[in-house]
Protein backbone atom coordinates (compact mmCIF):
# COMPACT_ATOMS: atom_id res chain seq x y z
CA UNK A 1 0.00 0.00 0.00
CA UNK A 2 1.01 3.52 0.20
CA UNK A 3 2.63 4.86 3.26
CA UNK A 4 4.85 7.90 4.27
CA UNK A 5 7.76 7.34 7.18
CA UNK A 6 9.15 10.44 8.75
CA UNK A 7 11.85 10.44 11.37
CA UNK A 8 10.65 10.40 14.64
CA UNK A 9 10.69 13.37 16.71
CA UNK A 10 11.34 15.36 18.77
CA UNK A 11 14.19 17.08 17.19
CA UNK A 12 15.38 19.84 19.43
CA UNK A 13 18.03 21.93 17.97
CA UNK A 14 20.12 25.31 18.30
CA UNK A 15 18.95 28.56 16.89
CA UNK A 16 20.87 28.74 13.39
CA UNK A 17 21.60 25.17 13.13
CA UNK A 18 20.92 23.33 10.13
CA UNK A 19 17.96 21.29 10.14
CA UNK A 20 16.63 17.87 8.05
CA UNK A 21 13.83 15.60 8.86
CA UNK A 22 13.70 12.44 6.75
CA UNK A 23 10.68 11.21 4.98
CA UNK A 24 10.72 8.21 2.60
CA UNK A 25 7.49 6.98 0.86
CA UNK A 26 5.90 3.70 -0.62
CA UNK A 27 3.55 4.61 -3.21
CA UNK A 28 1.98 2.07 -6.32
CA UNK A 29 1.98 5.03 -8.66
CA UNK A 30 3.77 8.78 -8.99
CA UNK A 31 2.54 10.75 -6.50
CA UNK A 32 2.78 14.40 -5.71
CA UNK A 33 4.83 15.07 -2.32
CA UNK A 34 4.20 18.11 0.55
CA UNK A 35 5.20 18.90 3.92
CA UNK A 36 2.79 20.28 5.87
CA UNK A 37 3.46 22.54 9.31
CA UNK A 38 1.07 23.19 11.83
CA UNK A 39 2.69 25.87 15.04
CA UNK A 40 1.09 25.50 18.14
CA UNK A 41 -2.26 26.81 18.08
CA UNK A 42 -2.35 26.77 14.47
CA UNK A 43 -4.15 24.86 11.66
CA UNK A 44 -2.00 22.80 9.51
CA UNK A 45 -1.33 24.67 6.29
CA UNK A 46 1.28 23.86 2.94
CA UNK A 47 5.09 24.16 3.33
CA UNK A 48 5.82 23.31 0.19
CA UNK A 49 5.13 20.67 -2.50
CA UNK A 50 6.98 18.74 -5.48
CA UNK A 51 4.82 17.19 -8.23
CA UNK A 52 7.19 15.13 -9.92
CA UNK A 53 11.27 13.84 -9.54
CA UNK A 54 14.06 16.21 -8.93
CA UNK A 55 11.37 19.00 -8.55
CA UNK A 56 12.65 21.02 -5.55
CA UNK A 57 9.75 22.68 -3.43
CA UNK A 58 10.74 25.69 -1.27
CA UNK A 59 9.30 27.87 0.97
CA UNK A 60 10.10 30.37 4.01
CA UNK A 61 14.19 29.03 4.33
CA UNK A 62 12.90 25.54 3.91
CA UNK A 63 13.82 22.77 0.90
CA UNK A 64 12.87 18.98 -0.23
CA UNK A 65 13.31 17.52 -3.48
CA UNK A 66 11.94 14.91 -5.14
CA UNK A 67 13.88 11.85 -5.01
CA UNK A 68 12.57 9.10 -7.08
CA UNK A 69 15.39 6.47 -7.07
CA UNK A 70 15.22 7.34 -3.19
CA UNK A 71 11.92 7.79 -2.79
CA UNK A 72 12.34 9.94 -0.36
CA UNK A 73 11.63 13.92 0.05
CA UNK A 74 14.06 14.96 3.38
CA UNK A 75 12.88 18.82 4.82
CA UNK A 76 16.13 21.05 4.99
CA UNK A 77 16.33 24.40 6.31
CA UNK A 78 20.30 25.81 6.27
CA UNK A 79 19.62 28.01 9.29
CA UNK A 80 16.39 27.67 11.79
CA UNK A 81 15.24 30.35 13.85
CA UNK A 82 13.18 29.69 17.27
CA UNK A 83 9.49 30.60 15.15
CA UNK A 84 10.38 27.35 13.35
CA UNK A 85 8.99 25.30 16.20
CA UNK A 86 6.40 23.61 15.42
CA UNK A 87 5.11 19.90 14.16
CA UNK A 88 6.33 18.84 10.38
CA UNK A 89 4.00 16.78 8.61
CA UNK A 90 5.19 14.74 4.91
CA UNK A 91 2.56 13.76 3.17
CA UNK A 92 1.27 12.31 -0.50
CA UNK A 93 -1.11 12.65 -2.71
CA UNK A 94 -1.94 11.27 -6.13
CA UNK A 95 -3.24 13.20 -9.13
CA UNK A 96 -6.03 11.18 -11.00
CA UNK A 97 -7.57 9.83 -7.32
CA UNK A 98 -9.66 11.91 -4.73
CA UNK A 99 -6.39 13.99 -3.65
CA UNK A 100 -6.87 12.75 -0.89
CA UNK A 101 -3.08 13.23 1.55
CA UNK A 102 -1.47 10.55 2.92
CA UNK A 103 0.27 11.57 6.01
CA UNK A 104 3.44 10.38 8.30
CA UNK A 105 3.36 10.39 11.64
CA UNK A 106 4.26 13.88 12.30
CA UNK A 107 8.36 15.34 13.62
CA UNK A 108 8.14 18.01 16.06
CA UNK A 109 10.69 20.59 15.75
CA UNK A 110 11.98 22.37 19.00
CA UNK A 111 14.41 25.31 18.42
CA UNK A 112 16.02 27.11 21.70
CA UNK A 113 17.75 30.52 21.63
CA UNK B 1 -11.13 35.78 3.44
CA UNK B 2 -12.55 33.57 5.87
CA UNK B 3 -10.85 30.19 6.02
CA UNK B 4 -12.27 27.00 7.07
CA UNK B 5 -13.96 26.56 10.44
CA UNK B 6 -15.04 24.15 12.71
CA UNK B 7 -17.39 23.74 15.42
CA UNK B 8 -17.25 22.52 18.31
CA UNK B 9 -13.65 23.54 18.96
CA UNK B 10 -13.85 20.97 21.55
CA UNK B 11 -15.90 18.06 22.87
CA UNK B 12 -16.81 15.70 25.47
CA UNK B 13 -18.35 12.96 25.62
CA UNK B 14 -19.28 9.94 27.43
CA UNK B 15 -19.21 5.92 25.51
CA UNK B 16 -22.25 5.46 23.65
CA UNK B 17 -23.23 8.91 22.78
CA UNK B 18 -23.61 10.21 19.16
CA UNK B 19 -21.86 13.14 18.25
CA UNK B 20 -21.88 15.90 15.17
CA UNK B 21 -18.84 17.72 14.32
CA UNK B 22 -19.27 20.48 11.89
CA UNK B 23 -17.26 21.72 8.74
CA UNK B 24 -17.42 25.20 7.23
CA UNK B 25 -15.06 25.25 4.04
CA UNK B 26 -13.97 28.25 1.87
CA UNK B 27 -17.02 29.43 -0.24
CA UNK B 28 -16.05 28.16 -3.89
CA UNK B 29 -14.02 25.28 -2.90
CA UNK B 30 -15.71 22.34 -4.07
CA UNK B 31 -13.68 19.83 -2.80
CA UNK B 32 -13.87 18.90 1.52
CA UNK B 33 -11.76 16.13 3.05
CA UNK B 34 -12.38 15.06 6.70
CA UNK B 35 -8.95 13.63 8.46
CA UNK B 36 -8.53 12.24 11.91
CA UNK B 37 -5.98 12.49 13.86
CA UNK B 38 -4.96 10.56 17.30
CA UNK B 39 -2.33 11.58 19.05
CA UNK B 40 1.28 10.71 18.76
CA UNK B 41 -0.10 9.36 15.21
CA UNK B 42 -0.58 11.09 11.69
CA UNK B 43 -3.79 12.38 10.19
CA UNK B 44 -5.62 9.56 8.46
CA UNK B 45 -8.17 10.02 5.49
CA UNK B 46 -11.87 9.40 6.78
CA UNK B 47 -13.33 10.60 3.88
CA UNK B 48 -13.82 13.16 0.11
CA UNK B 49 -16.78 15.08 -1.03
CA UNK B 50 -16.23 16.90 -4.38
CA UNK B 51 -19.52 19.01 -5.82
CA UNK B 52 -22.27 16.23 -6.25
CA UNK B 53 -20.06 13.43 -6.93
CA UNK B 54 -20.45 10.26 -5.14
CA UNK B 55 -18.06 10.93 -2.14
CA UNK B 56 -14.94 8.47 -1.35
CA UNK B 57 -15.97 6.95 2.04
CA UNK B 58 -13.19 4.37 2.13
CA UNK B 59 -11.30 6.07 5.14
CA UNK B 60 -14.08 5.47 7.51
CA UNK B 61 -13.12 3.43 10.16
CA UNK B 62 -17.12 1.71 10.78
CA UNK B 63 -19.71 2.15 9.86
CA UNK B 64 -20.63 4.03 13.29
CA UNK B 65 -19.00 6.94 11.16
CA UNK B 66 -21.28 8.88 8.46
CA UNK B 67 -21.00 12.11 6.92
CA UNK B 68 -23.27 14.45 4.77
CA UNK B 69 -22.63 17.81 3.03
CA UNK B 70 -24.84 19.68 0.99
CA UNK B 71 -24.05 20.93 -2.27
CA UNK B 72 -20.63 22.85 -1.97
CA UNK B 73 -21.27 24.18 1.38
CA UNK B 74 -21.41 22.98 5.04
CA UNK B 75 -20.29 19.03 5.88
CA UNK B 76 -21.51 17.31 9.19
CA UNK B 77 -19.78 14.40 10.25
CA UNK B 78 -21.59 11.68 12.82
CA UNK B 79 -20.09 9.46 15.09
CA UNK B 80 -22.93 7.11 16.42
CA UNK B 81 -22.51 4.91 20.23
CA UNK B 82 -18.57 7.13 20.21
CA UNK B 83 -16.21 4.81 21.77
CA UNK B 84 -12.83 5.53 23.79
CA UNK B 85 -10.69 4.63 20.48
CA UNK B 86 -13.11 7.84 18.70
CA UNK B 87 -10.77 10.41 20.69
CA UNK B 88 -8.91 12.19 18.17
CA UNK B 89 -8.39 15.50 16.56
CA UNK B 90 -11.04 15.52 13.37
CA UNK B 91 -9.72 18.10 10.90
CA UNK B 92 -11.39 19.50 7.61
CA UNK B 93 -9.82 20.31 4.88
CA UNK B 94 -10.80 22.05 1.24
CA UNK B 95 -9.80 22.61 -1.78
CA UNK B 96 -10.29 23.55 -5.34
CA UNK B 97 -12.11 21.10 -7.69
CA UNK B 98 -9.63 18.04 -7.82
CA UNK B 99 -8.05 18.17 -11.18
CA UNK B 100 -8.31 15.17 -12.20
CA UNK B 101 -6.23 12.39 -14.41
CA UNK B 102 -5.79 15.60 -17.16
CA UNK B 103 -3.43 17.70 -15.21
CA UNK B 104 -0.52 16.69 -13.42
CA UNK B 105 -1.26 18.66 -10.53
CA UNK B 106 -2.92 19.11 -7.15
CA UNK B 107 -4.68 22.01 -5.36
CA UNK B 108 -3.96 23.50 -1.75
CA UNK B 109 -6.03 21.69 0.61
CA UNK B 110 -6.90 24.11 3.49
CA UNK B 111 -7.34 22.92 7.09
CA UNK B 112 -9.57 24.47 9.77
CA UNK B 113 -8.43 24.48 13.09
CA UNK B 114 -9.90 20.92 14.20
CA UNK B 115 -12.57 19.46 16.66
CA UNK B 116 -10.73 17.76 20.01
CA UNK B 117 -13.00 14.79 20.89
CA UNK B 118 -12.31 13.16 23.51
CA UNK B 119 -14.65 10.51 24.39
CA UNK B 120 -14.78 9.40 28.45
Amino acid sequence: GNSVTQMEGPVTLSEEAFLTINCTYTATGYPSLFWYVQYPGEGLQLLLKATKADDKGSNKGFEATYRKETTSFHLEKGSVQVSDSAVYFCALSFSGNTGKLIFGQGTTLQVKP
Amino acid sequence: GAGVSQSPSNKVTEKGKDVELRCDPISGHTALYWYRQRLGQGLEFLIYFQGNSAPDKSGLPSDRFSAERTGESVSTLTIQRTQQEDSAVYLCASSLEWPGLALRSSYEQYFGPGTRLTVT
